[in-house]
């Protein structure tokens, strides 16, 4: 089983508005992942967490905060985000988050902000 | 920075024709991932290459990486509608450790 499963897959929201992204893998992969994708762009790294700590954090504006509450869970909170945030929210894993690991990702959320 | 070179950016082919898609680099990759995305869907594994020279197969799909591990290819046989997709190539290690450098895409259609 290689399945990341993403929730909801479509999300609407008000710029005044807070909302989360949940991520759950049940692969034991000890390396989880947020990707932002603009429309025929490639994924944009936002964070890893390895071992459930923040390892690389790339810069991202604060209105986006990740959790992950356990090995297998990665949440990305949202709040007063910009229309320009509008994207597909992509999790993935990894096994360690080692330079050779396989990153699987999930189906996405399509989040649109108004 | 790490980049990675993808080409062409656009393609667009009717069915039965054949398509190499290419990706280059400077720097040296411990792997170099190819995956397929379609509109909505998040990227598919499609191969992982590790070793330099490796050629892969899969079904009417060749991988192949460069003997120096920085450069790759993705030749499609035959193509059909259904190869229509976001391929993207990816890799990884070197100096970006834990990230993958992705290429920039390459949009395939398939006209039947």
């Amino acid at each position: 089983d290689t399945e990341v499963t993403q929730t909801p897959k479509h999300l609407v929201m008000g710029m005044t508005n807070k909302k989360s992204l949940k991520c759950e893998q049940h692969m034991g992969h000890r390396a989880m992942y947020w990707y932002k994708q603009k429309a025929k762009k490639p994924p944009e790294l936002m964070f890893v967490y390895s071992y459930e700590k923040l390892s690389i954090n790339e810069s991202v504006p604060s209105r986006f905060s990740p959790e992950c509450p356990n090995s297998s869970l990665l949440n990305l909170h949202l709040h007063a985000l910009q229309p320009e945030d509008s994207a597909l929210y992509l999790c993935a894993s990894s096994h360690h988050g080692t330079p050779s690991d396989i990153q699987y990702f999930g189906a996405g959320t399509r989040l649109s902000v108004l | 920075t790490q980049l990675l070179e993808q080409s062409p950016q656009f393609l667009s082919i009717q069915e039965g024709e054949n398509l190499t898609v290419y990706c280059n680099s400077s720097s040296v990759f411990s792997s170099l991932q190819w995956y397929r995305q379609e509109p909505g869907e998040g990227p598919v594994l499609l191969v992982t290459v590790v070793t330099g020279g490796e050629v892969k197969k899969l079904k009417r799909l060749t991988f192949q990486f460069g003997d120096a591990r920085k450069d790759s290819s993705l030749h499609i046989t035959a193509a059909q509608p259904g190869d229509t997709g976001l391929y993207l190539c990816a890799g990884a290690g070197g100096t970006s450790y834990g990230k993958l450098t992705f290429g920039q895409g390459t949009i395939l259609t398939v006209h039947p």
